[in-house]
């Protein structure tokens, strides 16, 4: 099993251009999240999914949105990029059991965006 | 809501030491508590759980926690560290209901000095 893959895994942007983080995952896991880690913030939550075609909002979701059309696949998007995004973004994905993540998630190896 | 806390940024030990990284929660109902370690330039990995049953914990790398219910606590423990155990320490939590996403603490960065 690969795990969780993200891609890229550097990229610079200019203010106001849009782009998409991808994330998948071969553990057949229905519960996938995305994370934004800044220094001395720890790991806060953007956007979450707990199956294909459901998303909700975690703690810090302005200027970002998320599809999840399948099991696998959970991208992230950027819509309009500005320099308060400049972040590492980390994907992650976990078990469900009756709705409800159980476990431990894995997590993606980052993606460092920064924006100029 | 659910929160989590690492009281200290920075800890420092001498190889060979004992080594104790701090975490607090706070929850409604009994928690689902996590230890991640982070290496630099790396994604997160899962060191150890506590979701029920014995208090003490026994993870990766010979790591353990012990989940305290009345200090609202879940340290994590090493009996003697290593420089290798030189990393970010990420405390989280999680109720275990619902869609309930999990928390995580702002860290701790363990030192371990050869």
């Amino acid at each position: 099993n690969a795990g969780v893959t993200q891609t890229p895994k550097f990229q610079v942007l200019k203010t106001g251009q849009s782009m998409t983080l991808q994330c998948a995952q071969d553990m057949n896991h229905e519960y996938m999240s995305w994370y934004r880690q800044d220094p001395g913030m720890g790991l806060r939550l953007i956007h979450y999914s707990v199956g294909a075609g459901i998303t909700d909002q975690g703690e810090v979701p302005n200027g970002y949105n998320v599809s999840r059309s399948t099991t696998e696949d959970f991208p992230l998007r950027l819509l309009s990029a500005a320099p308060s995004q400049t972040s590492v973004y980390f994907c992650a994905s976990s078990y469900t059991s009756g709705g409800t993540p159980t476990g431990e998630q894995y997590f993606g190896p980052g993606t460092r965006l920064t924006v100029t | 809501a659910q929160s989590v806390a690492q009281p200290e940024d920075q800890v420092n030990v001498a190889e060979g030491n004992p080594l104790t990284v701090k975490c607090t929660y706070s929850v409604s109902g009994n928690p689902y508590l996590f230890w991640y370690v982070q290496y630099p330039n790396r994604g997160l990995q899962f060191l150890l759980k506590y979701i029920t049953g014995d208090n003490l914990v026994k993870g990766s790398y010979g790591f353990e926690a012990e989940f305290n219910k009345s200090q609202t606590s879940f340290h994590l423990k090493k009996p003697s560290a290593l420089v290798s155990d030189s990393a970010l320490y990420f405390c989280a939590v999680r109720v275990p209901s619902g869609n309930t996403p999990l928390v995580f603490g702002k860290g701790t960065r363990l030192s371990v000095i050869a």
